[in-house]
């Protein structure tokens, strides 16, 4: 069964750090991993998606890579924002036979950047 | 291109009552999914349709969750009785043919008292 864990569970930064968020899956046989934005009592937006032949994908300030191999993706955010303070989410999506293709989330990391 | 819609957005009911959430997707998305959000967690998996059959429902709880979505394009997922413990953010999210990105409505957070 497929696990997808998150460190750290929150992080509070000052604005204009570059930071790292953790993402590691224990099945490696994967078809994407995609990261997500959730801001309270909002849906999830879409941030970024790679393809498992990818290496890493970037848009704006954010970069994210994968490693399949080892299980780990990490989202790179540069020059934070007071704006980017939410919740940011891991999914992996993994075919598992006629069709069914749901993705497996993290818990999250909860960021804070701080003015 | 309009999004997912959801509704309601809110629900507060008592526990053995009954309710019902409603998603329309994207237009032209055939592949729709439900999901489960409790407080602290991730999304978790509920029913995935593609049209208005079902592909994946092994991690529904299918004594008291009912999905369906006849005319594959809006979908309806009821609870009925309702537990405390489904107190939760209710997800809906659709996927084209063509892409592999799914796109989240905004949700309904439901409240069992």
């Amino acid at each position: 069964k497929q696990e997808v864990t998150q460190i750290p569970a929150a992080l509070s930064v000052p604005e204009g750090e570059n930071l790292v968020l953790n993402c590691s899956f224990t099945d490696s046989a994967i078809y994407n991993l995609q990261w997500f934005r959730q801001d309270p009592g909002k849906g999830l937006t879409s941030l970024l998606l790679i393809q498992s032949s990818q290496r890493e994908q970037t848009s704006g300030r954010l970069n994210a890579s994968l490693d399949k191999s080892s299980g780990r993706s990490t989202l790179y955010i540069a020059a934070s924002q007071p704006g980017d303070s939410a919740t940011y989410l891991c999914a992996v999506r993994v075919y598992s036979g006629g069709g069914a293709d749901g993705l497996t989330f993290g818990k999250g990391t909860h960021l804070i950047i701080q003015p | 291109e309009a999004g997912v819609a959801q509704s309601p957005r809110y629900k507060i009911i008592e526990k053995r009552q009954s309710v019902a959430f409603w998603c329309n997707p994207i237009s032209g998305h055939a592949t729709l999914y439900w999901y489960q959000q409790i407080l602290g967690q991730g999304p978790k998996l509920l029913i995935q349709f593609q049209n208005n059959g079902v592909v994946d429902d092994s991690q529904l709880p299918k004594d008291r969750f009912s999905a369906e979505r006849l005319k594959g394009v809006d979908s309806t997922l009821k609870i009925q009785p309702a537990k405390l413990e489904d107190s939760a953010v209710y997800l809906c999210a659709s996927r084209g043919q063509l892409t592999y990105e799914q796109y989240f409505g905004p949700g309904t957070r439901l409240t069992v008292t």
